[in-house]
Formats: C-alpha cells, structure tokens, sequence
C-alpha cells in the first residue's frame, strides 16, 4: 500500500517557465518530508526537504509548499532549465525514507 | 569529504551465483538503507542498518536475501541463488543521525545483471 504517492508519472516544461510537482501521502503522523533529483544511472540526489511545522521552504529557484491538512506537498522550480530534465521523488521521512514512484520532468527548449 | 562509496558499479551473475554488494557511508555516518529500484519504478526500501544491527528489514525478500553492517568495513547486501528477477540498481544510502529531521545522502548504485 503506496504511503506515498505521485500520480503524475511524467510532466512536460517550456524552459523558463514554472515546473510543479506534486506529491499525497496518507500517514499523519509523518512530519519530515524531502524531494530528490536522479538523472538515469546515478543515485538519487537529495533537494530540499521540509518539516510538518512548516507550510513552505525555499532553497533558490526551488520551493516546496506543504499542506498538512490535505496531506499534499509540491515542489515549484522557477524559472525551469533544461538540466532540471530528470526523475523527481517525493518521500516522507519515517526511520526509513519512503518514497513515492517519482515523476519523470521534460523541459523544453 | 568522500561520499556515499559503493561497489561494484556493475555486476553480471549467472543465475544460481551468490551477489554481494557493498556501501561504505559516508565518513562519521552510522546508519545504512538499501533501496532497489526495478526498470521504470520507484525506489523500494529493503532495509535500515545501524552498525552491527538490523534496525527494519520489513523490505527485504524473506529468502536468498541479507545484509550486514559490521563494526568495522562496509555495508553488505548479499543475494544467493540470483534468479532473473533480482536484475535491478541497488542504491545505499547512509545518515548520521536516527533523527527524523535529517537527510539520507545516495551512492550512485549498483546495476545487478542476471544472466
């Protein structure tokens, strides 16, 4: 049973413009919640991250946006470049990290 | 400050061949995860190692399937009797913390070929 979920599984960009990915989760009780980027045959890097006590945090060109009480957080990327083209993976910190199928972003020129 | 190390980056067994796969963390991390990530899915948790213990195995196979951490040396996942379907990336990541508040930082994976 998927605890977290991203129902897009691609999303497509005009270079320049916002990119928003979106992420639901079904446990409550989860309180840490972290995006990662992965390009094809590296291992996932971490992004940014966010914490319960929080509706927003933001590192440069990347917000993440969260709403405890529809259990949704997104990720906005603005202004969109071509190297933002990869698998973005929303997780919730528990002990371990769970993550969600992730969706593939396509920006394009 | 090196990163998270794994190895090898590739591995081709033949089916019914023992796979063993290591994670050195990163430099004063003490805790281990093992993910697999199978052709167009997301990543799987198999399991959470602190040093010496078995913190939540609840994602890994209940047969052909370990892993250790032991006091001294890196992490292993070791798969015995390989069948076709375990062909995956497997991906460690290591914290220094077992705090909820923290980050896990990826080695770049090991890409398991069954042959």
């Amino acid at each position: 049973d998927q605890q977290v979920k991203q129902n897009s599984p691609s999303l497509s960009v005009q270079e320049g413009r916002i990119s928003i990915l979106n992420c639901d989760y079904t446990n409550s009780m989860f309180d840490y919640f972290l995006w990662y980027k992965k390009y094809p045959a590296e291992g996932p890097t971490f992004l940014i991250s966010i914490s319960s006590i929080k509706d927003k945090n933001e590192d440069g060109r990347f917000t993440v946006f969260l709403n405890k009480s529809a259990k949704h957080l997104s990720l906005h990327i603005v202004p969109s470049q071509p190297g933002d083209s990869a698998v973005y993976f929303c997780a919730a910190r528990d002990d371990k990290i769970i993550f969600g199928k992730g969706t593939r972003l396509h920006i394009l020129p | 400050n090196a990163g998270v190390m794994q190895n090898p980056r590739h591995l081709v067994r033949r089916r019914g061949q023992e796979a063993r796969l290591r994670c050195s963390p990163m430099k004063g991390h003490s805790h281990v995860y093992w993910y697999r990530q199978l052709p167009e899915e997301g990543l799987k948790f198999m399991v959470y190692l602190q040093k010496e213990n078995i913190i939540d195995e609840s994602g890994m196979p209940k047969e052909r399937f370990s892993a250790e951490f032991p006091k001294e040396g890196p992490s292993i996942l070791r798969i015995q009797q390989v069948v076709r379907g375990d062909s995956a990336a497997y991906f460690c990541a290591s914290s220094p913390l077992r705090q909820k508040n923290t980050e896990a930082f990826f080695g770049q994976g090991t890409r398991l070929t069954v042959v």
